[in-house]
């Protein structure tokens, strides 16, 4: 079944440094993939997604994600930090079920951004 | 347009009490679902529903109930709590379940439970 391990429960970087967050899948049929933001106290924001065509996405607030199939990954990358970056990012695979499918979540990745 | 809704924000619970947690969207999506979030889990799939009348079992189902009675919304129930239950809930919706629609996620829902 498809799901996804993000590397790293707690990032920490200082402001104007580059953002890396990584994911990788584990999907035997070509996956549908997203990252999704949360900021405190709140829901969950899509900032990006993988569906099929160009493996470079391009999101929200700056945000971009390669999918890598021989890397079997799906790592988030911005060029420069901002301190209001600091979240915590939540990698996600869509998994087909016996009716439907699903969206299944990474454990999650709080950034830090330091001054 | 108010999108994802959920209410209440926050509650807490004795062991043993039953609550319904309320889940209602505006953007006439088909698919709604209901998530637990707990530190160093990520989000866990409880419930979802594919329309009106048909629900179905996540990942995490046990000691939750759902029904759809209505396309807007989507109730989780909790008959019995217990302190197992203490997380952040989170209602989410889509037009459909399709692959390449992202989901529109609530504000949640913090539950404890004594």
């Amino acid at each position: 079944a498809q799901s996804v391990t993000q590397l790293g429960s707690h990032v920490s970087v200082s402001e104007g440094a580059l953002v890396l967050l990584r994911c990788n899948y584990s999907s035997s049929v070509p996956p549908y993939l997203f990252w999704y933001v949360q900021y405190p106290n709140q829901g969950l924001q899509l900032l990006l997604k993988y569906t099929t065509g160009a493996t470079l996405v391009k999101g929200i607030n700056g945000f971009e994600a390669e999918f890598k199939k021989s890397e079997t990954s799906f790592h988030l990358t911005k060029p420069s930090a901002h301190m209001s970056d600091a979240a915590e990012y939540f990698c996600a695979v869509i998994r087909r079920g016996d009716s439907s499918y699903k969206l299944i979540f990474g454990s999650g990745t709080r950034l830090l951004v330091r001054p | 347009n108010a999108g994802v809704t959920q209410t209440p924000k926050f509650q807490v619970l004795k062991t043993g009490q039953s609550m319904t947690l309320q889940c209602a969207q505006d953007m006439n999506h088909e698919y709604m679902s209901w998530y637990r979030q707990d530190p160093g889990m990520g989000l866990r799939l409880i419930h979802y529903s594919v329309g009106a009348g048909i629900t179905d079992q996540g990942e995490v189902p046990n000691g939750y109930n759902v029904s759809r009675s209505t396309t807007e919304d989507f109730p989780l129930r909790l008959l019995s709590a217990a302190p197992s239950q203490t997380s952040v809930y989170f209602c989410a919706s889509s037009y459909s379940s399709s692959r390449t629609h992202g989901y529109t996620f609530g504000s949640g829902t913090r539950l404890t439970v004594v």
